[in-house]
């Protein structure tokens, strides 16, 4: 199985540029999540879903817009890049109980300038 | 919010040393997991706690969920040089809503041969 696949692994773009992070899962998982990760900051919720149709925001979702219209899909969208959204975002997913752990993908690292 | 504090941020150690590292918390989890990330790469979860005292251990790695519910540790016994990466903790209140897995800031594990 694939796991948790994101598009694409390097982004760069310029202030102001809107763009989407493709997320997708394989493993029948309910919920997805949406983390961005700063050097020495850990990881930081921005949206999740516990299901198709669903989605919340987390800790730092402004700038973001995110929607879930299948099981196997969580696309997260910048509408106007800023320089502060400069990070590597990960997508992850996890069982109905998600205290079996999250599953993660590789990451897409972007650059915006 | 909830925080977790991980220390230490950094390890420069020698193949074969023991290591040990950990998280602690104003607010109690009911759920401790430990994560590692090598470069390039989403985080994989090492070991799941699910009860306070609980000691569990996969392979050379060895974690226990603290009495107060409130620290987690984690020991890594004779490390080699594939150990090298960031080593995360977080912690969780299942049950509620799915948003909740906090991160700590990470333990960067460096391994001279």
């Amino acid at each position: 199985n694939a796991g948790v696949t994101q598009t694409p692994k390097f982004r760069i773009l310029k202030i102001g540029q809107s763009m989407t992070l493709q997320c997708t899962q394989d493993m029948n998982h309910n919920y997805m999540y949406w983390y961005r990760q700063d050097p020495g900051m850990g990881l930081k919720l921005i949206y999740y879903s516990v299901g198709a149709g669903i989605t919340d925001k987390g800790e730092v979702p402004n700038g973001y817009n995110v929607s879930r219209s299948t099981t196997e899909d969580f696309p997260l969208r910048l509408e106007l890049a800023a320089p502060s959204q400069t990070s590597v975002y990960f997508c992850a997913s996890s069982p109905r109980t998600g205290a079996l752990g999250y599953t993660f993908g590789s990451g897409t690292r972007l650059t915006v300038v | 919010g909830q925080q977790l504090n991980q220390s230490p941020q950094s390890m420069f150690i020698q193949e074969g040393e023991d290591v040990s590292m950990n998280c602690t918390s104003s607010s109690i989890f009911n759920t401790w997991l430990w994560y590692k990330q090598e470069p390039g790469e989403g985080p994989v979860l090492l070991i799941a706690l699910y009860k306070a005292g609980e000691l569990t251990s996969n392979g050379r790695l060895t974690a226990q969920f603290g009495i107060t519910r409130k620290d987690s540790f984690l020991n890594i016994s004779a490390s080699i040089p594939s150990d090298v990466g960031i080593y995360f903790c977080a912690g969780m209140n299942y049950g509620g809503s799915q948003g909740n897995l906090i991160f700590g800031k990470g333990t960067k594990l460096s391994v001279k041969p």
